[in-house]
Formats: structure tokens, C-alpha cells, sequence
């Protein structure tokens, strides 16, 4: 059972290139996030799907785009890289809304630096 | 929405010193209460959680907190810190039954600390 699996793990991109970072995650889980966590910032939520084909807006979603075409799959998107996009992103899902009592599982991070 | 607050960015002990990390949250409704550790170079781990019941929650690694609702309060406590415990402990809070903001965990900026042998 590998849980929360983020790939890739560490990539370097020059301004203005495009990536994408994958989320996969093996629970069955309705719900997936993705954060952003920078020195002294804790973490930010960027978007969030509450299930496949729903996506929504997080506390700090520009200049960012998210997909969930499939249930396990939870897709961010950098169109055009820029360097106050350094930072690690931790994807996360849960099996329904964490409100309702449901824990949250993250991924490992992934390290992305903007040059 | 919620918002959190940790007082002290970096805690420096000893060994075996106590431990007590401050927590404090904004939101009017009801919530559930979060503490996650982060060791270096590591992803989150959940240290202990608050859904509802007795207010002192026991977690892992010997870690508990009370939540205190009079003060929107939810600190955490160890009563002897060993090196291994050098991390990053982040709070987090979440509004319990409230439509979207139940799918959001806010967290709070996070406090070092750092154990001295």
C-alpha cells in the first residue's frame, strides 16, 4: 500500500517553462489536495478536488491549474513557471471531507526551484 | 474562515526539558484541531488530532494537547523532549460540518524546534 505517491521528486525549471507535478493516490479517496510550504509560511492549500472531474480553488491558486480525470490521479500544473514558485509541494487526500472526521494523508513533497 | 497562530517560531531546549508549544485558532464555529510533526527533509506526520470529547488528547511519541475552547486554545505538551524530537511542529485547524470549509485544513506557520543533547 503505498499511500500518498508524488512524482517528480526534485526538478529545477527555468522561467516561463511549464511542469506538471502527479498525484497518486492508492486509498480510494474522494478528496485530494494540493499545498504549497514555504519558510515561515507554513502550509497554503493551491486547489482541492472532492472528487473525480471537480476541482476548486484554494487560498492561494494563481498562476496555477489543476486536473482530476481520474479518481486516484490529482494533476498541478505550472503554465509558466516563475521563481516565487520555488517552494515543496505536498499533495494530500482524504476519504471524505476532513470536517466530518476523515484524517488526512500526505505525500512525500515534491522540491520544485524556478530559476 | 479559520486562521491559526503559533507563538514561537523557534524553541531551543535541553534534553529532558518540557515542552509546551502554543496554538491558538480563529473561527467561531466548531472545529477539530490538528498537531503534525515534520522532521527534516520529511513529509507531515500526524502527531495527535481533536475531534471531540475529553479535551486532552494523548498522541504519539508521548506528545498530548488540550484544547481549551474558553481560549481557542490548543497547545502541545511533552513532558521530556529527547534530540530525536528536533522538528517542525505545525497546528492546523478545520471547521467542523461547514460546508466547503470542511474540506479545508488551515495551517498555522509552523515553530523549529530544536533539542540539545
Amino acid at each position: 500500500n503505498a499511500g500518498v505517491t508524488q512524482t517528480p521528486k526534485f526538478r529545477v525549471l527555468k522561467t516561463g517553462q511549464s511542469m506538471t507535478l502527479l498525484c497518486a493516490q492508492d486509498m480510494n479517496h474522494e478528496y485530494m489536495y494540493w499545498y504549497r510550504q514555504d519558510p515561515g509560511m507554513g502550509l497554503r492549500l493551491i486547489h482541492y478536488s472532492v472528487g473525480e472531474g471537480t476541482t476548486a480553488k484554494g487560498e492561494v491558486p494563481d498562476g496555477y491549474n489543476v486536473s482530476r480525470l481520474k479518481k486516484q490521479n490529482f494533476l498541478l500544473g505550472l503554465e509558466s513557471a516563475a521563481p516565487s514558485q520555488t517552494s515543496v509541494y505536498f499533495c494530500a487526500s482524504s476519504y471524505r471531507a476532513i470536517g466530518y472526521g476523515n484524517t488526512i494523508y500526505f505525500g512525500e513533497g515534491s522540491w520544485l526551484t524556478v530559476v | 474562515a479559520q486562521s491559526v497562530s503559533q507563538h514561537n517560531h523557534h524553541v531551543i531546549l535541553s534534553e529532558a526539558a518540557s515542552l509546551e508549544l502554543g496554538c491558538n485558532y480563529s473561527y467561531g464555529g466548531t472545529v477539530n484541531l490538528f498537531w503534525y510533526v515534520q522532521y527534516p527533509g520529511q513529509h507531515l506526520q500526524l502527531l495527535l488530532k481533536y475531534f471531540s470529547g475529553d479535551p486532552l488528547v494523548k498522541g504519539i511519541k508521548g506528545f498530548e494537547a488540550e484544547f481549551i475552547k474558553s481560549k481557542f486554545s490548543f497547545n502541545l505538551r511533552k513532558p521530556s523532549v529527547q534530540w530525536s524530537d528536533t522538528a517542525e511542529y505545525f497546528c492546523a485547524v478545520n471547521a467542523k460540518n461547514s460546508g466547503a470549509g470542511s474540506y479545508q485544513l488551515t495551517f498555522g506557520k509552523g515553530t523549529k524546534l530544536s533539542v540539545i543533547p
